[in-house]
């Protein structure tokens, strides 16, 4: 089993650049998380889709951030223009359903994203 | 913010021992509990939850306790293993009226195991 996949799993880029991170979830989930993880905050829930469909974004922090889930085995999360202080590593995470969204949740191996 | 790390509590103890780590949370809506182990690079790793309607739950080595009346949980380790050196967080499946769930995560504890 492949597990979560996430990729890059390092980043570096300039102030003001574009990044795309992605995420192919485990085969059969049907919860898809992106969380963000810093030393200042723990780790952040940023949005969850259920059947691809984005149930909750309220923790995404700006409108610079976006996700995306065109189906069921792709999940993108953009930042744009990225800015230094969006530097952190970045989780995905897919969960199957019954018993509800939080429940057993797999975590990729994360992105970790440095602006300069 | 709801989750904030600036410091990582530590507990430090001896190959064999029994570990105890401990979570308070605020909101006594919350119904659902997860303990995670995060292992340095690594992504969080699910170890044990327990729904609010519980007080004990036991896995492998592992026995998470819920106490409603205090809000507060603990993950118990039973001898300890250097392979058990990690950060573990608990987090909260903490309701905000209607449908609306969201999972909040403590800021972590790091578990040193001595050999």
């Amino acid at each position: 089993d492949a597990g979560v996949i996430q990729s890059p799993r390092h980043e570096v880029t300039e102030m003001g650049q574009e990044v795309t991170l992605r995420c192919k979830p485990i085969s059969g989930h049907d919860y898809l998380f992106w969380y963000r993880q810093t030393m200042m905050r723990g780790l952040e829930l940023l949005i969850y889709f259920n059947n691809n469909v984005p149930i909750d974004d309220s923790g995404m922090p700006e409108d610079r951030f976006s996700a995306k889930m065109p189906n069921a085995s792709f999940s993108t999360l953009k930042i744009q223009p990225s800015e230094p202080r969006d530097s952190a590593v970045y989780f995905c995470a897919s969960s199957p359903s019954g018993g509800g969204p939080f429940n057993e949740q797999f975590f990729g191996p994360g992105t970790r994203l440095t602006v300069l | 913010g709801e989750s904030v790390g600036l410091h990582l509590p530590t507990l430090s103890v001896q190959e064999g021992d029994n570990s105890i780590i401990n979570c308070a949370y605020s909101n006594s809506a919350s119904d659902y509990f997860i303990w995670y182990k995060q292992e340095s690079g690594k992504g969080p790793q699910f170890i044990i939850d327990i729904r609010s309607n519980m007080d004990k739950r036991q896995g492998q080595r592992v026995t998470v306790l819920l106490n409603k009346t205090v809000k507060h949980l603990s993950l118990q380790i039973a001898a300890t293993q250097p392979g058990d050196s990690a950060v573990y967080f608990c987090a909260e499946n903490r309701k905000y009226g209607g449908a609306t769930n969201k999972l909040i995560f403590g800021t972590g504890t790091l578990l040193a195991v001595q050999p």
